[in-house]
Order: C-alpha cells, then structure tokens, then sequence
C-alpha cells in the first residue's frame, strides 16, 4: 500500500525563523510529488517535483525532491504569521488509466510574532 | 480563488438519506478528483474522470457514485448515508491527467 509520511506534525517557530517540513514516500508507479498550503478550507498548490535535485522556488518558499532516498523537503524563509497553515505533501501515482493523489497527514506550522 | 467551484459549501441530513455534491472545474480541465477528508483518515483519494470517463478508482465505497457530464462539471453522489460520512468533500481538476490538481472550496457534509 502507497504510503507519505510526513514530519514534524507540528511545529511553533517565531517571524523570522526558517522552516524545514520533511516528506518521505513508498509508493508503486511514481509520477510526481506535490506540496499543498492548507489553512480553512481548501489546499492550495505551491509545488509539483518530477525531477531528482532540482530545487522549486516561489519567493521564500523552496522544495527538492530525491528520488534515490524517496523524500522532499519544504523550506520557508523568513516566515510570517501569514505562513500559519497546514502543509500537505502528496504523491501522485499512476493507477488503472488514470492517476491519484497519496496525501501525507500533513505538518501544523505556526508562527508566532 | 483556484478557479474550481464547488455546491453547496454545506449540507446537513439525516442518516439513510442521498445527497448530490456538485463541481465545476477550472475552465479548459478535462481532469476531475473527489477527495474525502475527515479527522482520522486526512484526505482520501475517492475517484477521476477524465473528460466524461472514468479514469480511476480509490477506496470509494459502492454507497458513492459519480459521473462527469459533457460540460465536464461532476457530481458526486452519497447514498444510504451514515454517520462516518461526516466530512469534507473536495473536487481538484486539472488541464490533462498527470497535472497539477487544483482544489475547490469542499463541500462540508454533517449526517445527523
């Protein structure tokens, strides 16, 4: 059975700090790995990774993904309160004819002012 | 705002009935997901059409059905309902499968 565990659960840093999420993966038949920002309601897409060593960036938010230990990394910089949210790792795999979503439980960020 | 919208925002029934969710992707998507989410399971892969086929199948229960239309909006269907179905519902679309999904607002379903 496809597995995504993520780490910590949660964490509480202050403004400012840096933010390392952890996403490691046993999946069959890869495709792609995705992190997602939830705060009320629904997630909201920040990075798809296909490619081993490549690094994603938008603005203070990075991620990296090894194919070869099967995990990524989610690293915010500088954060804001406005970061407060949980982040959802998620594989994608292919299945039948089409393909789905494997979701980890996610990381509870906090931060404080 | 992704662009994926989703009917109602919130549903409350009683136990044993049928209720229809309903979604709209993102203009141009041919791809649908329906996802679960409740406390204990976090979200759950349910079902994917792609451009009015079934493409996919997660651990849907046989009480649930879906279909996507020709104008590729998607419902989703509960019957039979029970209690455990409390959750969130979200559809995703996205342009082609093997895309990035992009997630609708849930629909939040209570059964009393």
């Amino acid at each position: 059975e496809d597995k995504v565990v993520q780490s910590p659960l949660s964490l509480v840093v202050h403004e400012g700090d840096t933010v390392t999420l952890n996403c490691s993966y046993e999946v069959t038949n890869f495709r792609s790995l995705l992190w997602y920002k939830q705060e009320k309601k629904a997630p909201t897409f920040l990075f798809m990774l296909t490619s081993s060593g490549i690094e994603k960036k938008s603005g203070r938010l990075s991620s990296i993904l090894d194919k070869k230990e099967l995990f990524s990394i989610l690293n915010i910089t500088a954060t804001q309160t406005g970061d407060s949210a949980v982040y959802l790792c998620a594989v994608e795999v292919y299945i039948a004819a089409g393909n789905k979503l494997t979701f980890g439980g996610g990381t509870r960020v906090l931060v404080k002012p | 705002d992704s662009g994926v919208t989703q009917t109602p925002k919130h549903l409350i029934t009683a136990t044993g009935q049928r209720v229809t969710l309903r979604c709209s992707p993102r203009s141009g998507d041919l791809s649908v997901y329906w996802y679960q989410q409740s406390l204990d399971q976090g979200l759950q892969f349910l079902i994917q059409y792609y451009n009015g086929e079934e493409r996919a199948k997660g651990n849907i229960l046989e009480r649930f059905s879906a279909q996507q239309f020709p104008d590729l909006h998607s419902e989703l269907n509960l019957s039979s309902l029970e209690l455990g179905d409390s959750a969130l519902y979200f559809c995703a679309s996205s342009l082609f499968w093997g895309d990035e999904q992009f997630f609708g607002p849930g629909t939040r379903l209570t059964v009393l």
